[in-house]
């Protein structure tokens, strides 16, 4: 079974509006969370790496006001999205990675968003 | 320019057929290497993973390491239509588990 969980997997919201996407740890406790970025037909772009209990490390071009990331507990992180426009619409995907799992690394189910 | 490179097919072959999938790097400093296997409008799903240069086999799957030529390869054996599938691999270095994706490739095995 899935090792990592991701909710919602669809979400439809009005541009403008914020979106909250959680990614869930089963299992392990991970101190370390990755969130990416997929747009059609394309590959996975690292957004950010979300540490347990300190401030997410975004990537250049990721703005960090507009992607808030919230790891607050060592088995949850989560991405929102505010005040979402149409171009924000993508499948979101976090990964994390086992203390004691080698090089491993799980994924989520991912999450559709769609701003209308 | 990407750190990781793959070309994105597609790439249709019949069932039974062997199947080569193969992706390019540029950073040295990579060290550990994935290939995973994402259905349509679903995350990613752990095939294989590969540290340093080597060859590795789990069933029908050998993944492939060169690290002097930067090449990265996934073969698999007697193709089914259940493989068909996007295929992505990815590689990170020793400094952290952010992975880098090539961009996919898209496989379609036909009955």
């Amino acid at each position: 079974g899935a090792v990592v969980s991701q909710h919602p997997s669809w979400v439809i919201c009005k541009s403008g509006t914020s979106v909250k996407i959680e990614c869930r740890s089963l299992d392990f406790q991970a101190t370390t969370m990755f969130w990416y970025r997929q747009f059609p037909k394309q590959s996975l772009m690292l957004m950010a790496t979300s540490n347990e209990g300190s401030k997410a490390t975004y990537e250049q071009g990721v703005e960090k006001d507009k992607f808030l990331i919230n790891h607050a507990s060592l088995t949850l992180s989560t991405l929102t999205v505010t005040s979402a426009h149409p171009e924000d619409s993508s499948f979101y995907i976090c990964s994390a990675r086992p203390p004691d799992g080698g090089n491993t690394i799980y994924f989520g189910e991912g999450s559709w968003l769609t701003v209308v | 320019q990407k750190e990781v490179e793959q070309d994105p097919g597609p790439l249709s072959v019949p069932e039974g057929a062997i199947v080569s999938l193969n992706c390019t790097y540029s950073n040295s400093a990579f060290q550990y290497f994935m290939w995973y296997r994402q259905y349509s409008r679903k995350g990613p799903e752990l095939l294989m993973y590969t540290y340093s240069s080597g060859n590795k086999e789990d069933g029908r799957f050998t993944a492939q390491v060169d690290k002097s030529s930067k090449y990265i390869s996934l073969f698999i054996r007697d193709s089914q239509p259940s493989d068909s599938a996007t295929y992505l691999c990815a590689a990170h270095s020793n400094s952290g588990y952010a992975l880098n994706f090539g961009k996919g490739t898209s496989l379609l095995v036909t009955p």
